[in-house]
């Protein structure tokens, strides 16, 4: 168990709609990654945030937005649905902003019909 | 474009042989390379890291070698077991910027057979 929590576990839904994926990082991390699995494009990296603020942004589409509470979880809003966003969402984190070692979610599976 | 390029993309090997998963990486500026294990339904759990000012880092069973002139990097795992079969993710990290951003392959699925 890494410590890294990840709610809902699956995520069943319409093309369309909009939902949000919620992950609370180990006590103490500041710093909490979002990454996009799927079965041809492997781990793509989404965003970062350390202690509220965006700190580094990789491929992650418009539609999608994520941002870091107070409290340091973190949500990932994924909206305008399609097909192609079905996938493995990860989160992971990290105690400082540049820190090497990344501790993983259990991730959560998002299948768009 | 794929940022790190891993291979092969899946391999089977004997329990008590040796398994070699090889990257390769084009940025310069890469200074922290883990290597992942994934067991299915689990997230990525680092297994081992190595930065660019050494040439080998070994833990136990697991290697890697590093090979900073021809921006390669492998892992090998001596002595494979059962329970080393997981998907493999190289990755590649810069952490000289204000934030950190990891690349990863695209992944070894690792069979052992007992």
């Amino acid at each position: 168990d890494s410590g890294v929590t990840q709610t809902p576990k699956h995520l069943i839904t319409a093309t369309g709609q909009r939902v949000t994926l919620r992950c609370s990082p180990r006590s103490g991390d500041l710093s909490v990654y979002w990454y996009q699995q799927s079965l041809d494009q492997g781990l793509q990296f989404l965003i970062q945030y350390y202690n509220g603020e965006e700190r580094a942004k990789g491929n992650i589409l418009e539609r999608f937005s994520a941002q870091q509470f107070p409290d340091l979880h973190s949500e990932l809003n994924l909206s305008s649905l399609e097909l192609g966003d079905s996938a493995l969402y990860f989160c992971a984190s990290t105690p400082g902003q540049r820190s090497d070692t990344q501790y993983f979610g259990p991730g959560t599976r998002l299948t768009v019909l | 474009q794929q940022q790190v390029k891993q291979s092969p993309q899946s391999l089977i090997v004997q329990k008590g042989g040796i398994s070699i998963i090889n990257c390769a990486y084009e940025n310069t500026a890469f200074d922290y390379f883990p290597w992942y294990q994934q067991f299915p339904g689990k997230g990525p759990a680092l297994l081992i890291a190595i930065r660019p000012d050494v040439s080998e880092k070994k833990e136990g069973r697991f290697t890697i070698s590093f090979n900073k002139s021809a921006k390669q990097f492998s892992l090998h795992i001596m002595d494979s077991q059962p329970g080393d079969s997981a998907t493999y993710f190289c990755a590649a990290s810069s952490l000289t910027n204000t934030g950190n951003q990891f690349y990863f392959g695209t992944g070894t699925s690792l069979t052992v057979i007992p």
